[in-house]
């Protein structure tokens, strides 16, 4: 079947790098993405990684996925007050044409 | 680039009433829109998948006679959710999928319906 785990909560101290973790089930996806959501607001796309890279840098977010133990992490370095929002991990189920989405984990900053 | 916009942001009415909810790609044409629904504190539930000019794909459970999807063009789809009830009540966010390979959604800004 198609699922995605997470965490519901994390908290760190502003300037510590956050690690969000995520787990799915379909070994066919063939791309994981993150999302950022904030209060009231929709979903913004905060980076994709295609099934067969292990891991995708874009400036302070970090990617990485094994894919054998179909886990995704998604590292946020030197977190900031306005990274507090929910991340959604999700996975493309390209047999469906759709999407599937995990819980989101809600990333919370501490002085 | 990949912009999509909803309308209207937040909308209240009376129990029996129908209500439409606008979801626009502003700068692509969108070949596919989703239409998910958020309860508070919980992670989207994907409604239906719209395919310009064909009939909606509806997940299950999802009633299509209560919820009417039309994607009229590349850039427009609609949602109408009709003889609302309080239940309805929720946030609807709307996604556009361009005709790219990366199978990617842009979301929508979301649009709370408040059912009285």
């Amino acid at each position: 079947g198609e699922d995605v785990e997470q965490s519901l909560f994390l908290s760190v101290r502003e300037g510590d790098s956050s690690v969000i973790n995520c787990t799915y089930t379909d070994s066919s996806s063939t791309y994981l993405y993150w999302y950022k959501q904030e209060p009231g607001a929709g979903l913004q796309l905060l980076t994709y990684i295609f099934s067969n890279m292990d891991m995708k840098q874009d400036q302070r977010l970090t990617v990485l996925l094994n894919k054998k133990d179909k886990h995704l992490s998604l590292r946020i370095a030197d977190t900031q007050t306005g990274d507090s929002a929910i991340y959604f991990c999700a996975e493309s189920i390209s047999s469906a044409s759709k999407i599937i989405f995990g819980s989101g984990t809600r990333l919370s900053i501490r002085p | 680039g990949a912009v999509v916009s909803q309308h209207p942001s937040r909308v209240i009415c009376k129990s029996g009433t129908s209500v439409k909810i606008e979801c626009r790609s502003l700068d692509f044409q969108a070949t596919t829109m989703f239409w998910y629904r958020q309860f508070p504190k919980q992670s989207l539930m994907l409604m239906a998948t719209s395919n310009e000019g064909s009939k909606a794909t509806y997940e299950q459970g999802v009633e299509k006679d209560k919820f009417l999807i039309n994607h009229a063009s590349l850039t427009l789809s609609t949602l109408t959710v009709t003889s609302a009830h309080p239940e309805d009540s929720s946030f609807y966010i709307c996604s556009a999928r361009g005709a790219g390979g990366t199978d990617t959604q842009y979301f929508g800004p979301g649009t709370r319906l408040t059912v009285l």
